[in-house]
């Protein structure tokens, strides 16, 4: 069984600094990875998605996240973060099995600060 | 524009009753989910369903119930034995068992009074 784990459940940062939100996963076979943003009493949107290849992946609104394997993280990172970015951020992951179903972290809420 | 529609978006249940709630897609898409969101929990699989007709029970489909008689419209049900209803509904869709990711509605608030 595949299990995700989002390490930090509040991130308060200053508006323009960096953010790194941290994401771990667990399982046996090889995984889909993915980022989604919610905001407050909406869907999630998709930021970014690592399926293969190259182990960064670039997203909308200037994020990115970087699939690291032998440590089993796909962190999620943006250089200089605006108010706008305040919102819920959710890891998730799939299996190569082709089920199509996404396990999800706890999410992590950034909030910047001015 | 393609997407997915949740109505209604507010949703106030007495207790003992059930009430349905809304989904429905344009985008073509063969599998859709529900999925339930309480406070710092994630997203927990009710439901799912990867073609007509057919549904599989997720995580927490205990007092839960769905149809998928057309492709487009997924309903899900909440019934009076769902003790703890008052959570964030969403529903979501994505276009075969590949890894594309979800695309999600808007999502329904339900709160039992």
């Amino acid at each position: 069984a595949q299990s995700v784990t989002q390490l930090d459940s509040q991130v308060p940062v200053f508006e323009e600094a960096p953010v790194e939100l941290r994401c771990n996963y667990s399982s046996s076979v090889s995984v889909y990875l993915f980022w989604y943003v919610q905001y407050p009493n909406q869907g999630l949107q998709l930021l970014l998605k690592y399926l293969s290849g190259s182990t960064l992946v670039k997203g909308i609104n200037g994020f990115e996240a970087e699939f690291n394997k032998s440590q089993t993280s796909f962190h999620l990172r943006k250089p200089s973060v605006h108010i706008s970015d305040t919102a819920e951020y959710f890891c998730a992951v799939s299996t190569t099995s082709n089920t199509g179903k996404l396990i999800f972290g706890q999410g992590t809420t950034l909030q910047v600060k001015p | 524009d393609g997407g997915i529609t949740q109505s209604p978006k507010y949703l106030f249940r007495k207790e003992g009753q059930n009430v349905t709630l809304s989904c429905e897609q344009n985008l073509n898409h063969d599998a859709m989910y529900w999925y339930r969101q309480d406070p710092g929990q994630g997203l927990r699989l009710i439901y799912y369903s990867q073609i007509v007709n057919d549904f599989q029970k997720g995580d927490i489909a205990e007092g839960y119930s769905v149809s998928r008689e057309k492709k487009e419209s997924f309903p899900l049900t909440v019934t009076s034995a769902q003790k703890n209803p008052t959570a964030f509904y969403l529903c979501a869709s994505t276009r075969d068992r590949g890894p594309y990711g979800y695309t999600f509605g808007s999502g329904t608030r339900l709160t039992v009074v």
